[in-house]
C-alpha cells in the first residue's frame, strides 16, 4: 500500500533554514507529481509546492516563492523541501502528497512532519 | 491566489443531505472541470472524496457527490451519517500549475 513519511520538522528561530523529507513506498514513485501542503489551525489547508516526475519542472505558491524549494531523488524515492527565510508565518504542519494520476489533485497524503518559527 | 470561499459551518441530521459550496472565480474553479474535495477528521491526514468536480476515488462512498456550476462548486453529502462530522475542503487548479484550497466547513451530525 502507498506509504509517504515525513520527516525534518523541528523548531527554528525566524529566518532560520530547515529540510522537510519524504520517503515514498508501494507505488512507482517515478512516475507521480508529488506536492507539499501545510496546515495551520487559523487558515486551513494551504498549498505549497510541486514537483514532476522528470524532477525539472517545479512551482511554488507566491508566500514560500523565492524561500523555498522542491527537489525530489527518484531514485531514493524521496521527495525534500528546503526552507529558508523561515518565518514566524511559517509555522504548520507539513503534510507531502502524492497526486493522483490524472496530475490535478491529491490523492494520498503522509502523517505530516510539525514546523514551528519562533524566537 | 485568494482562497476559496467555503461556509465555516454546516449541521444536518442523521439520513438528511446537506451541501457545502465554494466560490472561486474565473482563474480558478470556472476556469477548469479540476476541483477536488478532501474529508478530514481531527488528528487526521486529509482524504480525497471527489476530483475533477464530479468523480469519485475508488472505495469511496457514493453518498459523496460533486457538482460545478460557473464559478461555484458543490460537495453534498446525502443520507447524512455520524462518521461523515469532519471538516471538508475544496481545492482548485489554478493557472501555472498552482492549487488553491477553501477556508475548510466544518460539518456536524446532530
Amino acid at each position: 500500500q502507498v506509504q509517504l513519511v515525513e520527516s525534518g520538522g523541528a523548531v527554528v528561530q525566524p529566518g532560520g533554514s530547515l529540510r522537510l523529507s519524504c520517503v515514498a513506498s508501494g507505488f512507482r514513485f517515478n512516475g507521480y507529481v508529488m506536492h507539499w501542503v501545510r496546515q495551520t489551525p487559523g487558515k486551513g489547508l494551504e498549498w505549497v509546492a510541486f514537483i514532476r516526475p522528470d524532477e525539472v519542472r517545479t512551482s511554488y505558491a507566491g508566500s514560500v516563492e523565492g524561500r523555498f524549494t522542491v527537489s525530489r531523488d527518484n531514485s531514493k524515492n524521496t521527495l525534500y523541501m528546503q526552507m529558508n527565510s523561515l518565518r514566524v508565518d511559517d509555522t504548520a504542519l507539513y503534510y507531502c502528497a502524492k497526486d493522483l494520476a490524472n496530475g490535478y489533485s491529491f490523492e494520498y497524503w503522509g502523517q505530516g512532519t510539525q514546523v514551528t518559527v519562533s524566537s | 491566489q485568494s482562497a476559496l470561499t467555503q461556509p465555516a459551518s454546516v449541521s444536518g441530521s442523521p439520513g438528511q443531505s446537506i451541501t457545502i459550496s465554494c466560490t472561486g472565480t474565473s482563474s480558478d474553479v470556472g476556469s477548469y472541470n479540476l476541483v477536488s474535495w478532501y474529508q478530514q477528521h481531527p488528528g487526521k491526514a486529509p482524504k480525497l472524496i471527489i476530483y475533477e468536480d464530479t468523480k469519485r476515488p475508488s472505495g469511496v462512498s457514493d453518498h459523496f457527490s460533486g457538482s460545478k456550476s460557473g464559478n461555484t462548486a458543490s460537495l453534498t453529502i446525502s443520507g447524512l451519517q455520524a462518521e461523515d462530522e469532519a471538516d471538508y475542503y475544496c481545492c482548485s487548479y489554478a493557472r501555472g500549475d498552482t492549487w488553491v484550497f477553501g477556508g475548510g466547513t466544518k460539518v456536524t451530525v446532530l
